[in-house]
């Protein structure tokens, strides 16, 4: 089945700083790319979501870049604030009924 | 609802005793879907309904697991016989329609502790 693997597992930055976080993945049918955000006490929150025919998506300070061949993807979040403290995770689908996760990065923006 | 509501929040099971976890989908969502969180961990899947139609149940750990959705609303998760192994949280997921394209709504997720 589908493999995904997220790095750092934790990332800090200071606030107004840009964070990066990389995925890869091992199916090459893997065609749907989300991003999402958990707090503490709470489940997953959809951020931002990428497929597979386009290369790069943003939406105000969060943008997903996707690279099919090297088949890893990014989450980048610019302007961080204290509110973007969270731990984020990718997955990958591959259009079947299921989402394949990542074990999660925890980013904590230093005020 | 406005959202995925769960119940109960946290259940505290001693080994070998049988548990329900409910999860009240937003109105009108077709698909459900059931996902298993061990601490630290990202969501794996564990089963997935259409309406009633309980359409894949390969993520199920074992027969000790079972889903329904009778009416195609409300679904409930229930696990015979808890094993520590068992203590997670349990999310649960709707989408008007179809897979993970048409973006999932998750809720806060039950937590269990198998004692």
């Amino acid at each position: 089945g589908e493999n995904v693997e997220q790095h750092p597992s934790t990332l800090s930055v200071q606030e107004g700083d840009s964070a990066v976080i990389k995925c890869t993945y091992s199916d090459s049918a893997s065609n749907y790319f989300p991003w999402y955000k958990q707090e503490l006490g709470k489940g997953p929150q959809l951020i931002i979501d990428i497929r597979s025919n386009v290369g790069e998506k943003k939406d105000q300070r969060i943008a997903v870049t996707l690279n099919k061949t090297a088949k890893h993807f990014s989450l980048h979040i610019t302007e961080t604030q204290p509110e973007d403290s969270a731990v984020y995770f990718c997955a990958a689908s591959r259009g079947n009924n299921r989402l394949a996760f990542g074990k999660g990065n925890q980013v904590v923006v230093i005020p | 609802g406005a959202g995925v509501s769960q119940s109960p929040r946290y259940k505290v099971a001693k080994r070998g005793q049988d548990v329900a976890l409910r999860c009240d989908p937003i109105s009108g969502h077709v698909s459900l879907f059931w996902y298993q969180q061990a601490l630290g961990q990202g969501p794996e899947f564990l089963t997935y309904f259409q309406n009633e139609a309980q359409l894949d149940k390969s993520g199920l750990p074992s027969d000790r697991f079972f889903a329904e959705r009778p009416e195609g609303s409300v679904s409930t998760l229930k696990i015979q016989r808890t094993q520590q192994e068992d203590s997670a949280v349990y999310l649960c997921a709707s989408s008007v329609t179809g897979g993970p394209y048409y973006g999932y709504t998750f809720g806060s997720g039950t937590r269990l502790t198998v004692v």
